[in-house]
């Protein structure tokens, strides 16, 4: 059973601060997704991560996949209040069927 | 924006009764799913649809079914509805090709009395 684990699962920082969110995955997938959603909205996707090494980049956020590790992190570099939503990354599994498993979240606040 | 909507956007009901949620698309997109979203469990998948009348069970099946009659309509019924079912319910879309994400539409809220 594909399980994604996201930590932490809550993060506040002051704006300026660099941090990293972590995206952990238990079995092997080649497809990784970054998502993002404000409070009371739906999701927007951010990144796609196609293969092992991938490297996304907009703006302040930088996304990344080794896919070896089974590891995918969104890396924020001085933050800002606007970057404050909660992030999920999703897996897919392609055995047959299409589908993706969501991560618990990270809820980010950032403080001005 | 992908073309996704869903109706209800609100809805509130009481214990045992039938619900049933619509997602319609106008993208054309193969794949179809719904998710529930509750605090500290971020999105779990219910059930999608990978074609018309083509639907599989997700992780959290149980007390929910879904039908596909047309590929731009996705209905997700609550059997009879219980407490347990209040959440928020996403749909969303994909069409697996490169590159391709999901694309989810503005959710539902459900209250369940």
């Amino acid at each position: 059973e594909l399980k994604v684990e996201q930590n932490p699962l809550f993060l506040s920082m002051q704006e300026g601060k660099n941090y990293t969110i972590y995206c952990n995955y238990s079995t092997t997938s080649d497809r990784l997704y970054w998502y993002r959603q404000d409070p009371g909205k739906s999701l927007e996707s951010l990144f796609v991560l196609l293969s092992n090494g991938a490297v996304k980049q907009e703006g302040r956020l930088m996304a990344s996949l080794d896919t070896k590790a089974r590891l995918s992190t969104l890396h924020i570099t001085a933050a800002v209040h606007d970057l404050s939503a909660t992030y999920f990354c999703a897996v897919a599994t392609t055995s047959g069927t299409y589908k993706y498993i969501f991560g618990t979240g990270t809820r980010l606040k950032v403080l001005a | 924006d992908a073309g996704i909507t869903q109706s209800p956007r609100h809805k509130v009901t009481e214990t045992g009764t039938p619900v049933t949620l619509r997602c319609h698309q106008t993208e054309n997109h193969r794949y179809m799913y719904w998710y529930r979203q509750d605090p500290g469990h971020g999105l779990r998948l219910i059930h999608y649809s990978y074609g018309v009348k083509d639907t599989d069970k997700g992780e959290v099946s149980d007390g929910y079914s879904v039908s596909r009659s047309k590929t731009e309509d996705f209905l997700l019924t609550l059997e009879s509805a219980t407490s347990s079912q209040t959440s928020v319910y996403f749909c969303a879309i994909s069409e697996w090709v490169d590159q391709e994400t999901q694309y989810f539409g503005p959710g539902t809220r459900l209250l369940v009395l």
